[in-house]
């Protein structure tokens, strides 16, 4: 059983760079896609891309400029690079593994808060 | 964007109760939909794709139907485990767009 766990910084000032890592355990990380999903306090979940084990990526366009997501087959991680973070970009920050059948989610992580505060 | 509009938002039942809940879409999104179950802390868990397909492991009381515009997640016997907040997800169109969800309590 594929399973997934988020790791970074719980708190950015604004302007900042907000960097995420998920570590994938019980499988590898080959050949499968890899997401990135968000939910801001009280509010909906947000997509915001995934990439591929060979490193091709695929992003939300509302945040495709901010946005850049990699992959180390050699620790079975991946990440997210969110720049020019603002409070609207506080949320609970999910990796997830992307379906095998289409650009939904099959496994996730637990989440991890990062919230952007002055 | 495609629209995913859930109903009810919040929903009260009773262990061994038979639920259904409802996500429409603002436009055809075939059977492009998944169902996920979030709790508080938890790992999110996936339950459902292509609208009615169960993800392995998933109990068989839970099911989903529909296509199109309409979708809907049934629990057959409300077990405790099932109290939690429920979203639908289209990926019809990327990025995929969620439902604001339908939080199940219990009564």
């Amino acid at each position: 059983q594929v399973e997934l766990q988020e790791s970074g910084p719980g708190l950015l000032k604004p302007s900042e760079t907000l960097s995420l890592t998920c570590s994938v355990s019980g499988g590898s990380i080959s050949p499968y896609y890899w997401s990135w999903i968000r939910q801001p306090p009280g509010k909906g979940l947000e997509w915001i891309g995934y990439v591929y084990h060979s490193g091709s990526t695929n992003y939300s366009p509302s945040l495709k400029s901010r946005v850049t997501m990699s992959v180390d087959t050699s620790k079975n991680q991946f990440s997210l690079r969110l720049t020019s973070v603002t409070a609207a970009d506080t949320a609970v920050y999910y990796c997830a593994k992307r379906g095998d059948y289409g650009d939904y989610a099959d496994h996730w992580g637990q989440g991890a808060l990062v919230t952007v505060s002055s | 964007d495609i629209q995913m509009t859930q109903s009810p938002s919040t929903l009260s039942a009773s262990v061994g109760d038979r639920v259904t809940l409802t996500c429409r879409a603002s436009q055809t999104i075939s059977t492009w939909l998944a169902w996920y179950q979030l709790k508080p802390g938890k790992a999110p868990k996936s339950l459902i794709y292509h609208a009615f397909r169960l993800q392995s492991g998933v109990p068989s009381r839970f099911s989903g139907s529909g296509s199109g515009t309409e979708f809907t997640l049934t629990i057959s016997s409300l077990q405790p485990d099932d109290f939690a907040t429920y979203y639908c997800h289209q990926y019809h169109t990327y990025p995929g767009t969620f439902g604001q969800g339908t939080k199940l309590e219990i009564k």
